[in-house]
């Protein structure tokens, strides 16, 4: 059981490259969530979807688009990316988004250069 | 202002100590979540509470919905407590937000 999984767990990209952040889980979970963190900053949610097909913008959604297009996996993309994206990147889920325990994956480290 | 307010910032303890780390919010919410992440960088969930009070093992977390306001007490702390702790809320619309954490340092 592996949880929740991020690929790639690092990556570097030049100023206005494009990339996709694959989150999977395999706890059949229906809530899943994008966030970022950054130095001072604490976490800070991007987007998230509470089920498969949908999806939500949270507190910093500019510059990232999102895909649910299987309950499993949730996608994060830089159509272009910026330095100001560089950061670590977390995905999390959760069965409940109102009373359900949050799962989360490793972490992805972003630095746009 | 932050939705999310967290203290302290920083907190050093000598093994042994009883520990308080609060946060309080200032939106409506369905629950509050508790975390901690390692020096690593891992993030694991301690705690979700929307009333009341929970217990696991040296942790304890309490929440007080008409104050807005929440608690996380570590009994006997030990340097391996040492780590980041965050207050999330999860909002009525589903959205999230974080307090920007405490990072606790047990010494022995």
């Amino acid at each position: 059981n592996a949880g929740v999984t991020q690929t790639p767990k690092f990556r570097v990209l030049k100023t206005g490259q494009s990339m996709t952040l694959l989150c999977a889980q395999d706890m059949n979970h229906e809530y899943m969530y994008w966030y970022r963190q950054d130095p001072g900053m604490g976490l800070r949610l991007i987007h998230y979807s509470v089920g498969e097909g949908t999806t939500a913008k949270g507190e910093v959604p500019d510059g990232y688009n999102v895909s649910r297009l299987k309950k499993q996996n949730f996608l994060l993309g830089l159509e272009s990316a910026a330095p100001s994206q560089t950061s670590v990147y977390f995905c999390a889920s959760s069965y409940l988004v109102r009373s359900g325990e949050l799962f989360f994956g490793e972490g992805s480290r972003l630095t746009v250069l | 202002k932050n939705e999310v307010e967290q203290s302290p910032q920083n907190l050093t303890a000598q093994e042994g100590e009883f520990i308080t780390i609060n946060c309080s919010y200032s939106v409506g919410i369905s629950a509050l979540h508790w975390l901690q992440q390692h020096p690593g960088g891992g993030i694991v969930s301690l705690f979700m509470l929307s009333s009341g009070k929970k217990k696991h093992g040296r942790l304890i977390a309490t929440i007080n919905i008409q104050e807005k306001h929440s608690s996380l007490h570590i009994t006997a702390s030990h340097p391996r407590d040492s780590a980041v702790y965050i207050c999330a809320v999860a909002k009525n619309n589903n959205d999230m937000r974080f307090g920007a954490g405490t990072r606790l340092t047990v010494k022995p």
